[in-house]
């Protein structure tokens, strides 16, 4: 099956300090990605959608300046956290579809963050 | 609006079967998606139900029917390591993905 594969795992950064977070799509090429937040005991909120080559399409309330998104190959989509703070802790999750629409979403392990 | 719903949270029995329903209305309908997710971990593909009717994969069958905005996620011979949150999505028109808040399975002995 697809596999899509998420980097790092999990990350405790400083306040104040910058994180970066990798997606890779491993066995397809996904034209479009799409960035989760999850906090404890809560339902998946979409963050943005990440379309190769172009700008990411942020979810109403998501600051696009925080949370920069790059999707700069049909393999790969990164999430920098800036400036992070400890409100900013949780649990980050890609997810990839492949070129036709109704693809099921594949998602990587996810990046639980961690800001002290 | 968009609304998914589906209980909060169910018990089951080693075992046993346990049948998870999922109500939607959405601004059309281009399919549904049932996922499992464990405590702490990403969410994993279940099934994809875009006709009406059954779809068995082994343990896990998924039922659809459209007119009635209703799906079910049928879970057999439950086994402890089942014990997860489902989640149900629905595609849209705009083939945007709408989430329901989940429904967390707790396997008992």
């Amino acid at each position: 099956g697809a596999v899509v594969s998420q980097h790092p795992s999990r990350v405790i950064c400083k306040s104040g300090t910058s994180v970066k977070i990798e997606c890779r799509s491993l066995d397809f090429q996904a034209t479009t990605m799409f960035w989760y937040r999850q906090f404890p005991k809560q339902s998946l909120m979409l963050m943005a959608t990440s379309n190769e080559g172009s700008k990411a399409t942020y979810e109403q309330g998501v600051e696009k300046d925080k949370f920069l998104i790059n999707h700069a190959s049909l393999t790969l989509s990164t999430l920098t956290v800036t400036s992070a703070h400890p409100e900013d802790s949780s649990f980050y999750i890609c997810s990839a579809r492949g070129a036709a629409d109704n693809s099921p979403l594949h998602f990587g392990n996810g990046t639980r963050l961690t800001v002290t | 609006g968009q609304n998914i719903d589906q209980p909060t949270e169910m018990t089951a029995t080693e075992g046993a079967i346990v049948q998870i329903n999922c109500t939607y209305q959405t601004s059309g309908f281009n399919g549904l998606f049932w996922y499992q997710q464990h405590a702490g971990e990403a969410p994993t593909f279940l099934s994809y139900n875009v006709l009406d009717g059954l779809e068995e994969k082994g343990r896990f069958s998924s039922f659809l029917s459209r007119s009635k905005g209703y799906s079910y996620l049928l879970l057999k011979e439950l086994q402890m390591k089942d014990s997860a949150s489902y989640l149900c999505a629905v595609l849209d028109s705009n083939y945007q993905l709408i989430w329901g808040a989940g429904t967390k399975l707790i396997i008992k002995p």
